[in-house]
């Protein structure tokens, strides 16, 4: 289909509360990569699955954080007991293969921004 | 640690008139750069990409060019229109780990 889809686009939610981000990928590519942008901020990486390996899971900023993918298309990123500096725009991209060794850029969705009150 | 920083976070320039966006990255065995566009309320939109063993790429209207020498990469845009206004990133890759600076803003004066 069409690009990177992510849902909600917005979400506000009370503090302690637990989240679930979606990412719909586009048909085909192997690589997801999660990252969050905060308020005029670059962007964070936060996780990365390719294919059937292992995600790397080194930007992740606490346990509270998770993220998986099924059935290597469609990627959920869930924060429990979710913080105010939770706050921010959660971003997620495919990509063909594994960047840098077949030249293929990321392809962005536009985001969930996660408001936490 | 790995960091990709940019020289400036705003740029002001005429319509009309080049834009040169400048970006520094500190990762060595960085071999694959990308340049994006984010425009308010939109995700990061791929502009141009350039390997490591190459130091020059054109596109339509934006040059990439890159200095392993001084780790610097830059984005070029010719007759820089209205349309242009966005926050521009420079990312670099190592091992399919992605790393973006922290993104330029540029604005056309007209």
């Amino acid at each position: 289909g069409a690009g990177v889809s992510q849902s909600p686009s917005n979400k506000v939610t009370e503090k302690g509360k637990d989240v679930e981000l979606r990412c719909d990928p586009i048909s085909g590519h192997t690589a997801l990569y999660w990252y969050r942008q905060s308020l005029g901020q670059g962007l964070e990486f936060l996780i990365y699955f390719q294919g059937n390996s292992a995600p790397d899971k080194s930007g992740l900023p606490s346990d509270r954080f998770s993220a998986e993918r099924t059935g290597g298309s469609v990627s959920t990123l869930t924060i429990q007991r979710t913080q105010q500096e939770d706050s921010a725009v959660y971003l997620c991209a495919s990509s063909l293969g594994r960047t840098g060794v077949y030249n293929s850029p990321l392809h962005f969705g536009n985001g969930t921004r996660l408001t936490v009150t | 640690g790995e960091s990709v920083g940019l020289h400036l976070p705003t740029l002001s320039v005429q319509e009309g008139d080049n834009s040169i966006i400048n970006c520094a990255y500190s990762n060595s065995a960085s071999d694959y750069f990308i340049w994006y566009k984010q425009e308010s309320g939109k995700g990061p939109q791929f502009i141009i990409d350039i390997r490591s063993n190459m130091d020059k790429r054109q596109g339509q209207r934006v040059t990439v060019l890159l200095n392993k020498t001084v780790k610097h990469l830059s984005l070029q845009i010719a007759a820089t229109q209205p349309g242009d206004s966005a926050v521009y990133f420079c990312a670099s890759s190592s091992a399919s780990k992605i790393i973006f600076g922290s993104g330029t803003r540029l604005s056309i004066r007209p």
